[in-house]
């Protein structure tokens, strides 16, 4: 069973501070992988996607990716209260579809 | 506004009636996906097109849950004989290929009472 596993939150954080979600996936061979951010009630927008160990980099928010432990990370700094919100973590492995976590719900309190 | 377009936004629909939701891709978009979504779950996969081809359908999915994307284009889902279960937001997405981004549409909010 191929799983994606995400703290589901609620994740309280200042404004202002770094905020960082984690996400670990089971299947090896998943390469690439993505962020999606959901406000209630909305669909799921992507916020970023990162294929390579390491950090990638969009405005205040990096994506960190380790493959040998098996997990993701997305870091965003200077949180704002916009960034309110829950955010998905998918896996793509090497078949056909995404593989989704449930999502963490953060909170920036002002 | 190039994005996936879902229509309608909301169905609201009484138990046993047949209900179908439309999904238009990016155009040039091979892949297609369409999920499920209840509060505070991910997304739930239903099926996925790759062009004109279904190529996945979830083994949750009841019988009576059918996708269709003729042409390789549009896609539709059809729930017949819906039931208060069937309840939630669907979701249809795509991608340029395997393995790349995909992007939602904004979703079907289906309410069976």
């Amino acid at each position: 069973q191929k799983e994606v596993e995400q703290n589901s939150g609620p994740l309280s954080v200042p404004e202002g501070a770094i905020a960082s979600l984690n996400c670990t996936y089971s299947d090896r061979g998943s390469q690439s992988f993505f962020w999606y951010r959901q406000y209630s009630g909305k669909s799921p927008e992507l916020i970023m996607f990162i294929y390579s160990n390491g950090d990638k980099e969009d405005g205040r928010f990096t994506a960190q990716l380790n493959k040998a432990s098996q997990y993701v990370s997305l870091l965003i700094r200077d949180s704002q209260p916009s960034d309110s919100a829950t955010y998905l973590c998918a896996a793509g492995t090497s078949g056909y579809q995404l593989i989704w976590g449930a999502g963490t719900k953060l909170i920036i309190k002002p | 506004d190039t994005g996936v377009s879902q229509d309608p936004r909301h169905k609201i629909t009484k138990r046993g009636q047949n209900v179908t939701f439309r999904c238009d891709p990016i155009s040039e978009h091979n892949r297609l996906y369409w999920y499920r979504q209840t509060l505070g779950q991910g997304p739930e996969f239903l099926t996925y097109f790759q062009n004109e081809a279904q190529l996945e359908k979830s083994r949750l999915l009841s019988d009576r849950f059918s996708a269709e994307r003729p042409k390789g284009s549009f896609s539709t889902l059809e729930i017949q004989r819906t039931e208060q279960g069937d309840s939630a937001m669907y979701l249809c997405a795509s991608s340029r290929n395997q393995g790349a981004e995909a992007f939602f549409g904004q979703g079907t909010r289906l309410t069976v009472v």
